[in-house]
């Protein structure tokens, strides 16, 4: 059965500072890949979605960016965070016609 | 971005009272899923209902779609406390690939 990692779960980190977070699956190949954050109280805002290796899409324009140095994993990262990059961030995947997959999600502090 | 909206923003109800939501979208779709979120962890996956199906049952939960109107609603029969979750819908836009979610409805049953 195809499980998904992200970590850490909880990160409180200062303002400046870098940031990596990762994100791993297991048991599937050549999954569609996908970073939200979700804001307290509010829905989920796709950042980043990537189709293969290499290969990422950005929605918004933002202080983050993404990588994908392998077919099953998934990191975000940020050389300088802001006050606002606060949040819960969530990875998931998903395979053709299937329905999205989540981890269980970073809960962020920047301070 | 956000895709869309659910209504209401907050529902509370009895225990064995049934549970409606809305979901209104603005583009057109491939399909649109329902996910529910317990407090402080990743989005559960409910129900799909495709673009050119009107209405789709599983267990307690009914989900019906009028794409006339682009909008979507859950209906959870007889409701437990183990019910109370936010519950988001989102679509796909066409894209097959991308998915973007509403601001979400919470939940809560009282016992």
């Amino acid at each position: 059965s195809q499980t998904i990692h992200q970590w850490p779960a909880t990160l409180v980190q200062p303002v400046g500072s870098p940031l990596s977070l990762e994100c791993t699956v297991e048991g599937t190949s050549n999954p569609n890949l996908y970073w939200y954050r979700q804001a307290a109280g509010r829905g989920l805002q796709l950042l980043f979605y990537s189709v293969g290796i290499g290969q990422i899409s950005s929605e918004v324009p933002q202080n983050l960016s993404a990588s994908r140095p392998q077919d099953r994993q998934f990191i975000l990262s940020s050389k300088k965070l802001l006050l606002s990059d606060s949040g819960f961030y969530l990875c998931a995947w998903s395979s053709t016609l299937s329905p999205l997959h989540f981890g269980n999600g970073t809960r962020l502090t920047v301070t | 971005s956000q895709q869309g909206e659910e209504d209401p923003q907050a529902l509370s109800i009895q225990e064995g009272e049934n549970a409606t939501m809305n979901c209104s979208y603005k583009t057109s779709i491939n399909n649109l899923q329902w996910y529910r979120q317990n407090s402080g962890r990743g989005l559960v996956h409910l129900i799909l209902i495709r673009s050119n199906e009107r209405e789709k049952h599983s267990g307690r939960l009914r989900v019906t779609l009028d794409t006339s109107k682009k909008s979507s609603s859950l209906l959870i029969t007889a409701s437990r406390a183990a019910d109370t979750a936010s519950y988001f819908c989102a679509t796909d836009r066409n894209t097959g690939n991308q998915f973007y979610f509403g601001t979400g409805t919470s939940l809560t049953v009282i016992p």
